[in-house]
């Protein structure tokens, strides 16, 4: 069965500072993997989308890294902000568009 | 519209009524997605539908589940004699097409609560 484990479940930070969430995989064979943004009651937003050749993509203060040797990756999310605080989904797709979603890390940026 | 459209945003129905819940896909995205969202939980695929290709249905849980998608465009998703396991986000994605980096645009889901 194909699976996507997140860590931590859950992270609580303040206001300015850094913090990494980890995503491991089991899917094979691999497409591409990416990470996602979602609000309390809205529904998630693309932050990446990176394939199996790329190791790492940036957007905006949000890097994702991809290690598919290891069967890793990481959202390294720099100077965080308020509106930083919501759930981070990893999703990984065998092929195509058909997706498996990780159970999600829930970030808390305190001021 | 601009984004993905989902109606109602809440729906409280009581066990063993039918309910049917509404996406209205980016205008011009081909492929379509349903998926469910339990407490706490991965999001889990229901059914996908793209251009004029039979559905995958393969994620649907039951015989309860059943989707459809008239002129390629809105879909509706209807569950028959809700059980209270049924509770959930239900949310709608679509893309533009189905390349292996297509991205998803989602709409902010129904809340479905079985009483």
């Amino acid at each position: 069965k194909n699976q996507v484990e997140q860590s931590p479940q859950s992270l609580i930070i303040l206001e300015g500072k850094n913090c990494t969430l980890q995503c491991n995989y089991t899917v094979s064979p691999f497409s591409n993997l990416r990470w996602y943004k979602q609000d309390t009651g809205r529904g998630p937003v693309s932050l990446t989308i990176m394939t199996f050749s790329e190791n790492t993509k940036s957007n905006g203060r949000y890097t994702a890294t991809l290690d598919a040797d290891t069967k890793q990756s990481s959202l390294h999310i720099t100077a965080s902000q308020l509106s930083d605080s919501a759930s981070y989904i990893c999703v990984v797709s065998p092929a195509g568009n058909m997706l498996t979603f990780g159970g999600g890390t829930r970030l808390m940026v305190k001021p | 519209g601009a984004g993905v459209s989902q109606s109602p945003s809440n729906k409280v129905t009581e066990k063993g009524k039918d309910v049917e819940l509404r996406c209205d896909p980016i205008s011009g995205h081909t492929a379509l997605y349903w998926y469910r969202q339990s407490l706490g939980q991965g999001l889990e695929f229901l059914i996908y539908f793209q251009g004029n290709s039979a559905p995958d249905k393969s994620g649907l849980p039951s015989d309860r589940f059943s989707a459809e998608r008239t002129g390629g465009s809105v879909s509706t998703l209807t569950i028959q004699r809700t059980q209270q396991e049924d509770s959930a986000v239900y949310l709608c994605a679509s893309s533009l097409g189905v390349a292996t980096n297509e991205k998803l645009f989602f709409g902010s889901g129904t809340q479905l609560s079985v009483l």
